[in-house]
């Protein structure tokens, strides 16, 4: 597709639901990282993915963060027994050279509000 | 590890007007530098980025950024704002070696452009 495309947009959850939190890159983009940004904060990065390969997964604030890619392309944020300080903007970005040093490109973020 | 301090969190200006969005940084390595654009119910949009060379980069709507390595500062200006370029602006690190895919983000600055 022409941008990264995330989904939901909105997601409410009570305390202790599970959630699961959608990102498709843009075609052909072999790097796709998770941030995670909380209200009046900047992103700070989750997880990183080369392909299929989680390379890097030690932003994930808890063993309740779970993420990933397994053909490579769309990638699956989940997050178990939800709490309020999970509550905050979920960031997908892509990138098409290995690593990112060059500049990612965004999504418009799910927010996940935990009631 | 880094870190990104951008020292106001909230900027107001008339149209027309100059404007220095403040961004400095702590590294102990060699780093890229970034400022990003949120606009409202949106992703975030590379502005533009410093990755080596002229220490003065620029962006196609008429932003600029200097590298000072001596004062680790990473400056965003624009000699004349629109009403168009209110956003959050967010300056970003990385270091430039194996590590580079992991983006360290300010906490942003609310740029407000006013007739």
């Amino acid at each position: 597709g022409a941008g990264v495309s995330q989904s939901p947009r909105y997601k409410v959850a009570k305390r202790g639901q599970d959630v699961a939190l959608r990102c498709d890159p843009i075609s052909g983009h072999v790097s796709l990282f998770w941030y995670q940004q909380a209200l009046g904060q900047g992103p700070e990065f989750l997880t990183y993915f080369q392909n299929e390969a989680q390379l890097d997964k030690s932003g994930l604030p808890s063993d309740r963060f779970f993420a990933e890619r397994p053909e490579g392309s769309v990638s699956t944020l989940k997050i178990q027994r939800t709490q309020q300080e999970d509550s905050a903007v979920y960031l997908c970005a892509s990138s098409l050279a290995l690593g990112g040093g060059y500049g990612y490109t965004f999504g418009s973020g799910t927010r996940l509000t935990v009631v | 590890a880094q870190s990104v301090t951008q020292l106001d969190s909230q900027v107001p200006v008339f149209e027309e007007a100059p404007v220095e969005l403040r961004c400095n940084y702590s590294s102990s390595v060699s780093v890229y530098l970034f400022w990003y654009v949120q606009y409202p119910n949106q992703g975030l949009q590379l502005l533009l980025k410093y990755l080596s060379g002229s220490t003065l980069v620029e962006s196609i709507n008429g932003f600029e950024a200097e590298f000072n390595k001596s004062q680790t500062s990473f400056h965003l200006r624009k000699p004349s704002v629109h009403i168009s370029d209110t956003a959050e602006y967010f300056c970003a690190v990385s270091d430039d070696g194996g590590s580079n895919y992991k983006l360290t983000f300010g906490k942003g600055t609310l740029l407000t452009v006013n007739p």
